[in-house]
């Protein structure tokens, strides 16, 4: 299958600081790409959704100012988490997929807010 | 709405038994459904699919069932193996809506050697 890499795999950072997750589609051009946030023993829950070249759709309850989605190019998206606190700590799971295709994971980023 | 599950049930099997997942979805209009498998700390691997006119399709030890009129789904997967132990969730999504899923609770497969 195609593979999505998400990057760091891990990040720690100190409160009110931001973070930057990268997602990027290694071996096809994703026309659209998802992010989801998982807490502990939980499902994963859809945050927003991003075409290349347009605005992210959030989903209800998720603050756009908060967690900032740029997808720029065919082969990248970015999270950033602004002003994070401590209960934004999560794993954070990407997915990609382009036009007919199934959508492909990246492998999440644990992120922890200190 | 997106499903969240204030736990993980738990299916607990003998190796070389057979294990059923079920899942109930929320959406009359889903017309595809996949099953991914989740191990610890990583992102969700795809298993299975089945799109809506179809009610059984098999794979390679697993098998999925769908029932529409209940809203139901269900994993089958034969021969269990301690590889098999992970998380499983159910996704549901309608293909005319840029392929948005939305997951179920999740269910915690232990297998027993």
């Amino acid at each position: 299958g195609a593979v999505v890499s998400q990057h760091p795999s891990r990040v720690i950072c100190k409160s009110g600081t931001s973070v930057k997750i990268e997602c990027r589609s290694l071996d096809f051009q994703a026309t659209t790409m998802f992010w989801y946030r998982q807490f502990p023993k939980q499902s994963l829950m859809l945050m927003a959704t991003s075409n290349e070249g347009s605005k992210a759709t959030y989903e209800q309850g998720v603050e756009k100012d908060k967690f900032l989605i740029n997808h720029a190019s065919l082969t990248l998206s970015t999270l950033t988490v602004t002003s994070a606190h401590p209960e934004d700590s999560s794993f954070y799971i990407c997915s990609a997929r382009s036009v007919n295709t199934e959508a492909f994971f990246g492998q999440g980023t644990r992120l922890t807010v200190v | 709405g997106e499903s969240v599950g204030l736990h993980l049930p738990t299916l607990s099997v003998q190796e070389g038994d057979n294990s059923i997942i079920n899942c109930a979805y929320s959406n009359s209009a889903s017309d595809y459904f996949i099953w991914y498998k989740q191990e610890s700390g990583k992102g969700p691997q795809f298993i299975i699919d089945i799109r809506s006119n179809m009610d059984k399709r098999q794979g390679q030890r697993v098998t999925v069932l769908l029932n529409k009129t209940v809203k139901h789904l269900s994993l089958q997967i034969a021969a269990t193996q301690p590889g098999d132990s992970a998380v499983y969730f159910c996704a549901e999504t309608a293909m005319d809506s840029s392929y948005k899923l939305i997951f179920g609770s999740g269910t915690r497969l232990l297998v027993r050697p």
